[in-house]
Order: C-alpha cells, then sequence, then structure tokens
C-alpha cells in the first residue's frame, strides 16, 4: 500500500479565486493522478502527472484551469482556478504502486461560494 | 465512454450474497474493484488482468471476462462491514489509466 497525504483536507472558497491542493506520497512513484468526484458521483479522471513531463489532461479538462505541477517523485499540486461554485467537488490524488494497483489520498473537500 | 455497472444500488442482510457487474464498451487490459465508504477515499480490492483470470480475498471475489469486456465482483456470506459504494476501474490496452465505472451502492443490514 501507499501513504498519501492531501492537503488541505477540506476549503470554502469565493468564487474567482483560486485553491492549489498538495498530494504527498511516503515514497517515489512514477505516476500520480488527479481525480474528481462529485457527491454521489462516480471519480473523473482530471490528468496523469509523471515526474520531469508536461501533465496529459483528460477531455474536458484544461491546463489554464487545473495547472498541475510535479517537481519530485514524491509530490504534486493542483490548481483550481478561477473557481466557480460547480468547480465544487472532492478532489482526489492517487498513485500507482505495485503492478498496476493505485492507491488513493483521502481528498480535498472543496466548495465554491 | 464510463463503464456502466449493475445494479445501481442492493440491499441486503448479513449472510446474504451479492453480485455487481461491471460492463465495458471498449477492449480491456485489466478491471479493478475498489470499495468506497461515505467520506472516506476509495480502497483498492483487486485487480483482474488480461486473461480471464478470477481472484478471490476472504468471501470476496471477482471475474473478468476479457471476451465480453465484462467483469463481476461476487460478495459471498455478506458482513455489515461491506456497506459502501463499489466501483470498476477499467484499464484499456494500451493506457495506463483507470476509468471508473457508475458505481453500485451496497447496504447490509443486520
Amino acid at each position: 500500500s501507499a501513504v498519501i497525504s492531501q492537503k488541505p483536507s477540506r476549503d470554502i472558497c469565493q468564487r474567482g479565486t483560486s485553491l492549489t491542493i498538495q498530494c504527498q506520497v511516503d515514497s517515489q512513484v512514477t505516476m500520480m493522478f488527479w481525480y474528481r468526484q462529485q457527491p454521489g458521483q462516480s471519480l473523473t479522471l482530471i490528468a496523469t502527472a509523471n515526474q520531469g513531463s508536461e501533465a496529459t489532461y483528460e477531455s474536458g479538462f484544461v491546463i489554464d484551469k487545473f495547472p498541475i505541477s510535479r517537481p519530485n517523485l514524491t509530490f504534486s499540486t493542483l490548481t483550481v482556478s478561477n473557481m466557480s461554485p460547480e468547480d465544487s467537488s472532492i478532489y482526489l490524488c492517487s498513485v500507482e504502486r505495485g503492478p498496476y494497483e493505485q492507491y488513493f489520498g483521502p481528498g480535498t473537500r472543496l466548495t465554491v461560494t | 465512454q464510463q463503464p456502466v455497472q449493475s445494479p445501481q444500488a442492493v440491499i441486503l442482510r448479513e449472510g446474504e450474497d451479492a453480485v455487481i457487474n461491471c460492463s465495458s464498451s471498449k477492449a480491456l487490459y485489466s478491471v479493478h474493484w475498489y470499495r468506497q465508504k461515505h467520506g472516506e477515499a476509495p480502497v483498492f480490492l483487486m485487480i483482474l488482468l488480461k486473461g480471464g483470470e478470477q481472484k478471490g480475498h476472504d468471501k470476496i471475489s471477482a471475474s473478468f471476462n476479457e471476451k465480453k469486456q465484462q467483469s463481476s465482483l461476487y460478495l459471498t456470506a455478506s458482513q455489515l462491514s461491506y456497506s459502501g459504494t463499489y466501483f470498476c476501474g477499467t484499464e484499456g490496452l494500451g493506457t495506463d489509466k483507470l476509468i471508473f465505472g457508475t458505481g453500485t451502492r451496497l447496504q447490509v443490514f443486520p
């Protein structure tokens, strides 16, 4: 398994502002993923972040809105920019550990007012 | 395209069995199963790789039919701790990412 922490655990933000979410892993991993989960819904992949390369975004998600950094093999950040109430959601990072297994962080609950 | 799970919800008494199905429209390399309890992160249960294998963990097992692009999760003699939402995550051929299914909410009562 993997020990993954996220900061902040929750936040309430005003429309038009930005929030940066941090994800820290207890050991080095190649691939990190960012997901969004709206209340009562499934998980939607936002982007894949590999160290040393640009993040790869899924359809419907763009770098200007969700810039991602991956400065080393244990850390990544996701910024939600120019927020609107539609961005209210839980944001989770996950890592691939061992062959094919993904483990999730505890999530960041974001409310935009 | 998002995999479709069925049923959407299941209500069980302790000791009863359940089957959750996951169906994809794309060719798959692997299927992962996760359980998520309310307010918590999804927890990895098991992975099935291309090859039609079946896996088991305690009283939870799963099968993967790659030709039909389907997987099923079997929960036998359910326990209260099995309650939660179950998601399948599918990995397509040539990709390194998971696409999660629509989810199945399972409730086990005494």
